[in-house]
């Protein structure tokens, strides 16, 4: 079955860039979609489609993937950006969820 | 407003049934294929089934296949989850997510706010 390992906690300052990583085998021919989730609520989509932003979403947030590496990019991190993080792709008929990326704004 | 929410949950024995419902409301709910998403305490987001919007197409993952089923009544604009042979494995909040593009490719753009089903003897 196919895997989506990401890094269990990245910080980030105030202000600055946040990168979360996203690896899977050949991951660059896949579409990949970030969901983030803040405690006690529901996840929200936030890139899809590798570099889509779905209406809402601050243009802060980018996206890239290519070879065996995706990358959700979050400029300027805010407070409010601290939450969980979650890579996604369909693998066949099965859709897969990397483990999550807890992003701490310091 | 666009909305989904989830209700059914509770507290179920090992071997008992539960059936969660997804209820749609501001969308073309006949339009869009629909997903049941998963998450154990403390722990990730788990994809459990999909279905396409007429109910030809389905799909399970294989920690489900065989115990729960996945329907609609686009008639009614609700989402079920039938769940049989629950474990203790299964508990777990239930979210029901809109498909956002094509069937079996898409992201989930639209999210219910969950429901908790906890199986414990």
């Amino acid at each position: 079955s196919y895997e989506l390992t990401q890094p269990l906690s990245v910080s980030v300052a105030l202000g600055q860039t946040a990168m979360i990583t996203c690896g899977g085998n050949n991951i660059g021919g896949k579409n990949v979609h970030w969901y983030h989730q803040r405690p006690g609520q529901a996840p929200v989509l936030v890139i899809y489609r590798d570099t889509y932003r779905p209406s809402g979403i601050p243009e802060r947030f980018s996206g890239a993937n290519s070879g065996n590496t995706a990358t959700l990019t979050i400029n300027g991190a805010q407070a409010g950006d601290e939450a969980d993080y979650y890579c996604q792709v369909w693998d066949s008929t099965t859709a897969v969820f990397g483990g999550g990326t807890k992003l701490s704004v310091l | 407003e666009v909305q989904l929410v989830d209700s059914g949950g509770g507290l179920v024995k090992p071997g008992g049934s539960l059936r969660l419902s997804c209820a749609a409301s501001g969308f073309a709910f006949d339009s869009y294929s629909m997903n049941w998403v998963r998450q154990a305490p403390g722990k990730g987001l788990e994809w459990v089934s999909s279905i396409s919007s007429s109910s030809f197409n389905i799909y399970y993952a294989d920690s489900v296949r065989g115990r729960f089923t996945i329907s609609r009544d686009n008639a009614k604009n609700s989402l079920f989850l039938q769940m049989n042979s629950l474990r203790v494995e299964d508990t777990a909040v239930y979210y029901c997510a809109r498909d956002l593009l094509a069937f079996g490719s898409s992201p989930f753009d639209i999210w219910g706010h969950g429901t908790m089903v906890t199986v414990s003897s």
